[in-house]
């Protein structure tokens, strides 16, 4: 069964400065998908950035990039020079099947990020 | 505006009430989604519709009942709620056929079940 685990409640950093988010998964599917999503204060959920498990590099977009280790199972989020727009809630999700049947995306419990200035 | 269109942003109802949550996307997209975010909970799948053609997470209580009239509009009608039902109710789309991209999503209803 699909399984996301994002084992950081809360984090704090300093404006400016990396961040990274922790997020663990599990499928036994060898074609998933895997997503950062972001959701500030006022409830949208914003797609940032995926990596399929055939994806050869680490996704990036912009200030995103995205640390895939598939031995690990882990895709933890790099977020570099934080804002402090960037204060919100982070999830992590999972889709099994690359290209078709995949309609399940499962999500962690989130991070919340806490950018301070 | 975002291409994922909810309403109402807000909702509160009574447990004997009937009312029903509009999504409507304006992106081409073929495949719809209901889902329902509580506190301290991830997110769970309730419906999914792809092509039109519903593909449903049989946890679901009855009392949730989706109607999806075409690829554009997805309905999530409630009645006789129980007050744990109380979350924000989140819609999103994606476009399946070409690979798995993220979800566009509304801004989501806020349900409060008294």
């Amino acid at each position: 069964a699909q399984k996301i685990t994002q084992t950081q409640p809360g984090m704090f950093v300093q404006e400016k400065e990396a961040v990274t988010l922790d997020c663990t998964y599990d499928t036994s599917d060898p074609s998933y998908g895997l997503f950062w999503y972001k959701q500030p204060s006022s409830g949208e959920m914003i797609f940032l950035i995926y990596q399929g498990s055939y994806d050869q590099q680490n996704a990036t977009e912009g200030r995103y990039s995205l640390n895939f280790q598939k031995a690990r199972k882990s895709a933890n989020l790099v977020i570099s020079a934080s804002q402090l727009g960037d204060s919100a809630m982070y999830f992590c999700a999972m889709r099994e099947g690359r290209y078709t049947g995949g309609f399940k995306t499962i999500f962690g419990a989130g991070t919340r990020l806490f950018v301070k200035a | 505006e975002t291409g994922v269109t909810q309403t109402p942003r807000h909702l509160v109802m009574g447990m004997t009430n009937k009312k029903s949550l509009k999504c409507e996307q304006h992106l081409g997209h073929n495949a719809m989604y209901w889902y329902k975010q509580s506190a301290k909970k991830p997110l769970e799948l309730m419906f999914v519709y792809s092509l039109e053609e519903r593909v449903e997470n049989n946890s679901v209580p009855s009392r949730f009942s989706p109607e999806c009239p075409n690829s554009s509009h997805l309905f999530l009608h409630l009645h006789t709620l129980q007050p744990e039902d109380s979350a924000l109710y989140l819609c999103a789309s994606s476009q399946e056929v070409q690979g798995a991209y993220g979800y566009t999503f509304g801004s989501g209803t806020r349900l409060t079940v008294v």
